[in-house]
């Protein structure tokens, strides 16, 4: 089993629609879980963290954490085109920050 | 000027020869992270530092060294490149606070 979990997509969502992003994680005391952005050939950039269960939200962001079914997710309100890129879901354990294999998402015009 | 720094930004070697892989940081961070991302693959951890002194082992450790030179410096070598060691290589760095980790602009290494 993968430390970390991501469907890999594509998924393609109509611009101004929510997109939903899914990720799980096997390893029961993961401290911090955070969202990174990464375009074609860029570096991933943080976009959110979460570090309690429940809701966050940060503009057209709202990241979602429950511990208990080790499961944390990450909607996008009002879906653009510049949204379209690969979405990584990160868990930071006792020690190292492990990603998840991506999810491409696409955003439709 | 940029937080965290790779050099070179672009690299093609042949099998056999050593390469380095350098990067510096500005953000005053103790963690420091070597990963490379592969096609469907994501990023995969090769070796991770907490401080000078301190140097770890990731899951892809095989075929690669590092050496933290000093708290703003960790470098990656593979000591005998091979053609599947082909891979973007990214650096990292991250805040014991938070955890939240801030990566360099990668550098693209390509073994002939």
């Amino acid at each position: 089993q993968k430390e970390v979990e991501q469907n890999s997509g594509p998924l393609s969502v109509p611009e101004g629609a929510i997109a939903s992003l899914n990720c799980t994680y096997s390893d029961r005391v993961s401290q911090s879980f955070f969202w990174y952005r990464q375009y074609s050939g860029k570096s991933p950039e943080l976009i959110m963290s979460i570090y309690s269960n429940g809701d966050k939200e940060d503009g057209r962001f709202t990241a979602q954490l429950n511990k208990a079914s080790q499961y944390v997710s990450l909607l996008i309100r009002d879906s653009q085109p510049s949204d379209s890129a690969t979405y990584l879901c990160a868990v930071q354990g006792n020690e190292k920050l492990t990603f998840g294999t991506g999810t491409r998402l696409t955003i439709i015009p | 000027d940029a937080d965290v720094t790779q050099t070179p930004r672009n690299r093609i070697t042949k099998t056999g020869k050593r390469i380095m892989l350098e990067c510096s940081q500005t953000k005053g961070h103790d963690r420091m992270y070597w990963y490379r991302q592969d096609p469907g693959l994501g990023l995969r951890l090769i070796y991770y530092s907490f401080d000078v002194k301190d140097i770890n082992k990731g899951e892809i450790s095989d075929g690669y060294s590092v050496s933290r030179q000093a708290q703003a410096k960790f470098s990656l070598s593979l000591e005998s490149a091979i053609p599947n060691q082909t891979a973007l290589y990214f650096c990292a760095t991250s805040d014991l606070s938070q955890g939240r980790a801030f990566f360099g602009p990668g550098t693209r290494l390509t073994v002939l």
